[in-house]
């Protein structure tokens, strides 16, 4: 099973701020989600990029898959409190084990 | 569309005592099912998946067993729980080309 490392671990930030957070590895993968998970719930996917060098957009964020498929970033542009969560990535490769995930907390 | 429930939602359980619980897919065949648990604070820890009826692997070694008497049904058990069992747990499932997982709302297990 690959490991997939994610930074920070922790984030807090006031509304309206920027920021940016990481899933990365050593291995390829043909495919990376990014999962959000609120407390007492379970994750909901976000996104699945599958080409190197792909960027989507979902509102304010922007997600982006390294050319070589061996990590990606997530951009959260002008934060909000409903941002607030647990941010885990997966890749398909070793997508039966998650990233320890951020956890993303915006104050008012 | 498809489905997943899981219960119960909450459970308090003696140290010592047994676990059930279960989670059910609607909609789909053949799915791949996952259990997972998540410490307070912590991120997922998988537990057990499985591509079958009575096709299950286990992850980590520990206290607990999972089986899947039936397609679209998972079960997650313990003959005595633990202190240490005690968490959110998650089921999931996927197609069987491993797309996306899809996650139940979990039960958060305290064991006392």
């Amino acid at each position: 099973t690959q490991l997939l490392e994610q930074s920070p671990q922790f984030l807090s930030i006031q509304e309206g701020e920027n920021l940016t957070v990481y899933c990365n590895s050593s291995s390829v993968f043909s495919s990376l989600q990014w999962y959000r998970q609120e407390p007492g719930e379970g994750p909901v996917l976000l996104v699945t990029v599958v080409t190197g060098g792909e960027v989507k957009k979902l509102k304010r964020l922007t997600f982006q898959f390294g050319d070589a498929r061996k990590d990606s970033s997530l951009h959260i542009t002008a934060a909000q409190p409903g941002d607030t969560g647990l941010y885990p990535c997966t890749g398909t490769a070793s997508k039966l084990t998650f990233g320890t995930g951020t956890r993303l907390q915006v104050t008012l | 569309s498809q489905t997943i429930h899981q219960w119960p939602a909450t459970l308090v359980q003696p140290v010592g005592s047994p676990l059930s619980l279960e989670c059910t897919v609607e909609g789909t065949s053949n799915p791949n099912l996952y259990w997972y648990r998540q410490a307070a604070g912590r991120g997922l820890q998988l537990l057990f998946y499985s591509v079958g009826i009575g096709q299950i692997s286990s992850e980590v070694p520990q206290n607990l067993s999972a089986s899947r008497p039936q397609d679209r049904q998972f079960i997650l058990s313990s003959k005595k729980l633990l202190l240490s069992d005690s968490g959110f747990y998650l089921c999931a499932w996927t197609r069987i080309d491993n797309s996306p997982l899809h996650f139940g709302n979990g039960t958060r297990l305290t064991v006392t």
